[in-house]
């Protein structure tokens, strides 16, 4: 059965600073994608950034990139130049024969 | 913009009562999901519909029921609310013949006492 870990479930970063959240999948699937998606407090989930497993391009938007290793299972979130608007829950997500999202890191950025 | 609404931002409700959650997408989305959220848990997924009176099973359908009478609106139903279904409740909408990108509703706790 697939499974997403996400091994931290609290981090906190400096203002102007690069973060890294992990996230770690299972699967005998080939085809499949995974995703980020940003829950600020009290505010609607989004989509932050889209891999492809096909795809050996590690994807990028903006401050925020992956580091996607299909070997590895390892799918992990670079944000750089962290703002406080970063704060907020990550959510990573695997959708393939099924779609199974990761229990959620949350992120504080400290001023 | 893609917008995605639910009847309810909060919703008390008593045990036993029958409950229904409404979410509706203006994007014409044919996809659309039910998930509930609990801390430390994640999202799991309830039912998800691929089209208009079609459904499917989530992870844990259990206690659930979902209907989808028009293309726009994906009604979740709990027939006979227990307090076990204290949790917060996300609608989701995705495009035409993709299954990636999802539109998320601003979500619905429901308590029930």
């Amino acid at each position: 059965a697939q499974t997403v870990t996400q091994s931290q479930p609290e981090m906190s970063v400096q203002e102007a600073e690069t973060v890294t959240l992990s996230c770690t999948y299972d699967t005998s699937e080939s085809d499949y994608y995974l995703f980020w998606y940003k829950q600020p407090p009290s505010r609607q989930m989004i989509l932050v950034i889209r891999q492809e497993a096909y795809k050996q391009q590690n994807a990028t938007e903006n401050r925020f990139s992956v580091n996607f290793q299909k070997a590895a299972k390892s799918f992990s979130l670079k944000i750089s130049d962290s703002q406080l608007g970063d704060a907020a829950m990550y959510f990573c997500a695997y959708w393939g024969d099924k779609i199974i999202f990761g229990k959620g890191t949350r992120l504080h950025i400290l001023p | 913009d893609v917008k995605v609404t639910q009847s309810s931002r909060y919703l008390v409700k008593r045990t036993g009562e029958k409950v229904f959650l409404e979410c509706v997408q203006d994007m014409d989305h044919e996809n659309m999901f039910w998930y509930r959220q609990d801390p430390g848990l994640g999202l799991r997924l309830i039912y998800f519909s691929y089209d208009v009176k079609m459904k499917e099973k989530g992870d844990i359908p259990e206690g659930y029921s979902v209907s989808r009478e028009k293309k726009e609106r994906f009604s979740l139903i709990l027939e006979s609310a227990s307090t076990n279904q204290t949790s917060m409740y996300l609608c989701a909408s995705s495009p035409t013949g993709t299954y990636y990108e999802q539109y998320f509703g601003p979500g619905t706790r429901l308590t029930v006492t």
